[in-house]
């Protein structure tokens, strides 16, 4: 049972344009939501989160938006450079309501952003 | 700073062999984790250390899979007998838990890339 989805496993953009990658989820009781970014041959960085009490962070050309009743959320990348190409990682926790915050990670989209 | 320090990068053996993967957290970090990550799929928890203790071992298969912890830094995975499923890359993270709901960013190293033959 995946928890976190995220259905479109790769996504290509031209260079300046906005990059749009979906996650949505299960578990009413995440509360906490974060996207990684992956290169080759490297471990997953944090690039944003979002609370949610919150249903928008922004993070200079990355922003998450955060759609509670539809158990969806979305990275938006404006403009896209090549460097952004890359996997990127939606991943849930529920702080309060467990006894930790276990991370569960989606299956990633993989980003190709073409010059 | 330096990062999550993992090693080895790659390691190919053959089934039923023993493999041993290492991993140094961010100085001061007192969370670890290990991760499994098959192709085309997410890191998925396999245990995760506060300080010197296993506070979830729950996704961990036991009747082949070790960790330790021992003075609440470095850690090592151990797998015995490997088998061919057990192919993957092996994430090592760690944070400092400053308590529940608060932040508690991950940092990963590099991961090792393991392939049973």
């Amino acid at each position: 049972d995946q928890q976190v989805k995220q259905n479109s496993p790769s996504l290509s953009v031209q260079e300046g344009r906005i990059s749009i990658l979906n996650c949505d989820y299960t578990n009413s009781m995440f509360d906490y939501f974060l996207w990684y970014k992956k290169y080759p041959a490297e471990g997953p960085t944090f690039l944003i989160s979002i609370s949610s009490i919150k249903d928008k962070n922004e993070d200079g050309r990355f922003t998450v938006f955060l759609n509670k009743s539809a158990k969806h959320l979305s990275l938006h990348i404006v403009p896209s450079q090549p460097g952004d190409s890359a996997v990127y990682f939606c991943a849930a926790s529920a702080r309060r309501k467990t006894s930790y915050d276990k991370v569960i990670f989606g299956p990633g989209t993989s980003l190709s952003v073409i010059p | 700073e330096a990062g999550v320090v993992q090693s080895p990068r790659y390691k190919i053996i053959e089934k039923k062999q023993p493999v041993a993967f290492w991993c140094n957290p961010i100085s001061g970090h007192n969370t670890l984790y290990w991760y499994l990550q098959n192709l085309g799929q997410g890191p998925e928890l396999l245990i995760r250390y506060e300080n010197e203790e296993a506070v979830d071992d729950s996704q961990l298969p036991k009747d082949r899979f070790s960790a330790e912890r021992l003075k609440g830094v470095d850690s090592t995975l151990k797998i015995q007998p490997a088998e061919l499923g057990d192919s993957a890359v092996y994430l090592c993270a760690s944070s400092f838990w400053t308590g529940y709901g608060g932040d508690n960013e991950q940092f990963f190293g590099p991961g090792t890339r393991l392939t049973v033959l």
